[in-house]
């Protein structure tokens, strides 16, 4: 049982590069997540999926692009990247029902230079 | 908007040793829900305790125990028998209901280390 899984784990951008992060989770979770962590801040909320096609903004969007590409994907694109996103990325998912725990992939560490 | 602080940037302690981590939490709602997370060097956010509002009763697992104060907006986390494994970064965080969608809040994080 893999749980949620996020490719890559570790990547290296030029400013003004795109890339996209992928995430993937096998626990038949309608709700699907992606935040940033960054030294200080804790984690914040970039976007979410409540199900399947649908997506919404969280507290920090802007610069990225969300795609619920069917219930088990989730991914997050930066069209052009910035020094500013260079972050940890997270992607997490959960039921809606019954223990309602979050379930968090192993995190994505991107640096733009 | 809800908030959640942690207030203690770090903390150490001695193996065997208990400690408690603090946060507080600021909201109108009425039904929530609150989790301590635990981050070790490897990154991964691994769930160590949560608490549903409408529970007075504090949760328990094994070696950790929260004191959920509702009145408070406080929800401590303790930590018995500290052992060099609870080394990481933990977070404290808020759900606002469960319905689909709704996504946590977190605070800025409090670093525990244990040494020998």
């Amino acid at each position: 049982n893999a749980g949620v899984t996020q490719t890559p784990k570790f990547q290296v951008l030029k400013t003004g590069q795109s890339m996209t992060l992928q995430c993937a989770q096998d626990m038949n979770h309608n709700s699907m997540y992606w935040y940033r962590q960054d030294p200080g801040m804790g984690l914040r909320l970039i976007y979410y999926s409540a199900s399947e096609g649908t997506t919404d903004k969280g507290e920090v969007p802007n610069g990225y692009n969300v795609s619920r590409l069917n219930k088990r994907e989730f991914s997050l694109r930066l069209e052009s990247a910035a020094p500013s996103q260079t972050s940890v990325y997270f992607c997490a998912s959960r039921e809606t029902s019954g223990a309602f725990e979050q379930y968090f992939g192993p995190g994505t560490r991107l640096t733009v230079t | 908007a809800q908030t959640v602080t942690q207030s203690q940037p770090e903390m150490s302690v001695q193996e065997a040793e208990t400690v408690t981590l603090s946060c507080t939490y600021d909201t109108s709602e009425n039904n929530y829900y609150l989790f301590w997370y635990k981050q070790p060097p490897s990154r991964q956010m691994i769930l160590v305790i949560r608490q549903e509002a409408y529970k007075q009763q504090n949760a328990t697992e094994n070696r950790f125990s929260v004191n959920f104060q509702k009145a408070a907006k406080s929800f401590s986390l303790k930590i018995s028998d500290s052992q060099l494994g609870d080394t990481a970064m933990y977070f404290c965080a808020f759900m606002r209901g469960n319905q689909a969608g709704t996504a946590l809040i977190f605070g800025k994080g409090t670093t525990l280390s244990v040494s020998s």
